[in-house]
C-alpha cells in the first residue's frame, strides 16, 4: 500500500500560478476518478479543496483547481497568495487498500 | 453546527491497548460513511480504516490490519477505533473523518496517541 507520490516542496511569488503533482497507478489515480486534494496549516486538521478530480466544495476559493491525467492527478493554485503557504495531500480511492491512500505531502512556499 | 470530538487519547505502552472515541453532532450520522486517518507528528497523512454507514463493511491498511478494529453506535452518533499490540510506530494524532463524495469531507481536531515505555 503504497503513498501516491508527491514533490516535497513547491513554491512560487504571490499572484503566480503553482501546479502541484501527485503519482499513482492504474489501481488508484488512473483507474478512477476518486482524486481529492486537502490544505493543512500547521497544527491544524487537513480542509477539503477538491474532491472528485475537478469539483470545488462550497466555500472553497475557485483559485484551487484540480485535473487528472493517466496516473497523475495535479493541483494547481492561481493567483498565489501568502495564505496558501501550506502543506497540500492529495489522496484517492485505491482498490490496493479497497478504500484511501494519500499522497506524500506538498509544503508550499509564498516567496 | 457539525462537530467530529475525538477522544481516548493518550500515552500507552508497546504492546498495549487504547479505545479511540469520536462524538458526531449537526448531521445525521447514519447517512455517512466514516474514517479514521493518523498522522505522525511532522509525518504525512495514512489512512487509517473505514467503516459504512451501517456498519457493515470495514476496511483497513495493511499497516493495522488485525489489530485495530473499527465500529460504529449510530444511535449514540459515535464512532469507535479498538487498537491493541500498539507499536512505536503507531503514535500519531488519530482524526476521525467523514466520507462524501468519495472524499473527507469533514474532520474532528484529533488526539494524541503516544506509544513508548
Amino acid at each position: 500500500q503504497s503513498a501516491l507520490t508527491q514533490p516535497a516542496s513547491v513554491s512560487g511569488s504571490p499572484g503566480q500560478s503553482i501546479t502541484i503533482s501527485c503519482t499513482g497507478t492504474s489501481s488508484d489515480i488512473g483507474g478512477y476518478n476518486y482524486v481529492s486534494w486537502y490544505q493543512q496549516y500547521p497544527g491544524k486538521a487537513p480542509k477539503l479543496l477538491i474532491y472528485k478530480v475537478t469539483n470545488r466544495p462550497s466555500g472553497v476559493s475557485y483559485r484551487f483547481s484540480g485535473s487528472k491525467s493517466g496516473n497523475t492527478a495535479s493541483l494547481t493554485i492561481s493567483g498565489l497568495q501568502a495564505e496558501d503557504e501550506a502543506d497540500y495531500y492529495c489522496s484517492s480511492y485505491s482498490s490496493s487498500t479497497s478504500w484511501g491512500v494519500f499522497g506524500t505531502g506538498t509544503k508550499v512556499t509564498v516567496l | 453546527e457539525e462537530q467530529l470530538v475525538e477522544s481516548g487519547g493518550g500515552l500507552v505502552q508497546p504492546g498495549g491497548s487504547l479505545r479511540l472515541s469520536c462524538a458526531a453532532s449537526g448531521f445525521t450520522f447514519s447517512n455517512f460513511e466514516m474514517n479514521w486517518v493518523r498522522q505522525a507528528p511532522g509525518k504525512g497523512l495514512e489512512w487509517v480504516s473505514y467503516i459504512s454507514g451501517s456498519g457493515r463493511k470495514k476496511y483497513y491498511a495493511d499497516s493495522v490490519k488485525g489489530r485495530f478494529t473499527i465500529s460504529r453506535d449510530n444511535a449514540k452518533s459515535s464512532l469507535f477505533l479498538q487498537m491493541s499490540s500498539l507499536r512505536a510506530e503507531d503514535a500519531a494524532f488519530y482524526y476521525c473523518v467523514r466520507d462524501h463524495n468519495w472524499a473527507y469531507d469533514f474532520w474532528g481536531l484529533g488526539t494524541l496517541v503516544t506509544v513508548s515505555s
